[in-house]
């Protein structure tokens, strides 16, 4: 079955302490990785996407993701946590001539501590 | 600056009634999608459509009907509305080769 895991449901950092949110995916043929973010009461904004070639992506806002193919990860990075960071991050799967359907995970929220 | 639009951000309704959510994008995407957010859920796909007048059924199609009459446009419907449809509900869109979606800001529907 195709699927999408974040395992962790809330994450708490200090600002500017380094962050990894991590993203396990299950899917049949080659995946489209994407890392979307949410801020509260808003629509998802892609922060990066993973198509082919190099498996570091850079996204906006400092992210960036690593493709793992043994490990069906794409885990999202971040060097240095700013407050405004503070948001909910979902983690995406899809495939080519998929006509853009994805199947997202569950979600994590992340929370910043002053 | 290219965007999707959702017609209100915050719905109020009671049960038994026929709601209809609105979606219009500006990108000439050939795709449009419906999805439901709910804490701990994610997103669920409901219906999507990759052509005019063209629809298929996702994951959570029980209780919902889409209509697309034009290609920028992408309707929501809601034919009863139940007190478990009372969620936030976000239309996306996308060109045809590729698998980036374009959200729009979200309704939440409060069905009382």
């Amino acid at each position: 079955a195709q699927s999408v895991t974040q395992p962790d449901i809330h994450i708490t950092v200090s600002e500017g302490a380094s962050l990894e949110l991590r993203c396990n995916y299950s899917y049949g043929a080659t995946p489209y990785l994407f890392w979307y973010v949410q801020s509260p009461g808003q629509g998802l904004q892609l922060l990066l996407k993973y198509f082919s070639g190099d498996t570091l992506v850079q996204g906006i806002k400092g992210f960036e993701a690593e493709f793992k193919r043994s490990q069906s990860s794409f885990n999202l990075r971040k060097p240095s946590v700013h407050w405004s960071d503070a948001a909910e991050y979902f983690c995406a799967v899809g495939g080519y001539n998929q006509g853009g359907k994805l199947i997202f995970g569950q979600g994590t929220e992340l929370s910043v501590k002053p | 600056d290219v965007k999707v639009t959702q017609s209100s951000r915050y719905l109020v309704k009671r049960t038994g009634e026929k709601v209809f959510l609105e979606c219009v994008q500006d990108m000439d995407h050939e795709n449009m999608f419906w999805y439901r957010q709910d804490p701990g859920l994610g997103l669920r796909l409901i219906y999507f459509s990759y052509d005019v007048k063209m629809k298929e059924k996702g994951d959570i199609p029980e209780g919902y009907s889409v209509s697309r009459e034009k290609k920028e446009r992408f309707s929501l419907i809601l034919e009863s509305a139940s007190t478990n449809q009372t969620s936030m509900y976000l239309c996306a869109s996308s060109a045809l080769t590729i698998g980036e979606n374009l959200f729009g800001p979200g309704t939440r529907l409060t069905v009382l």
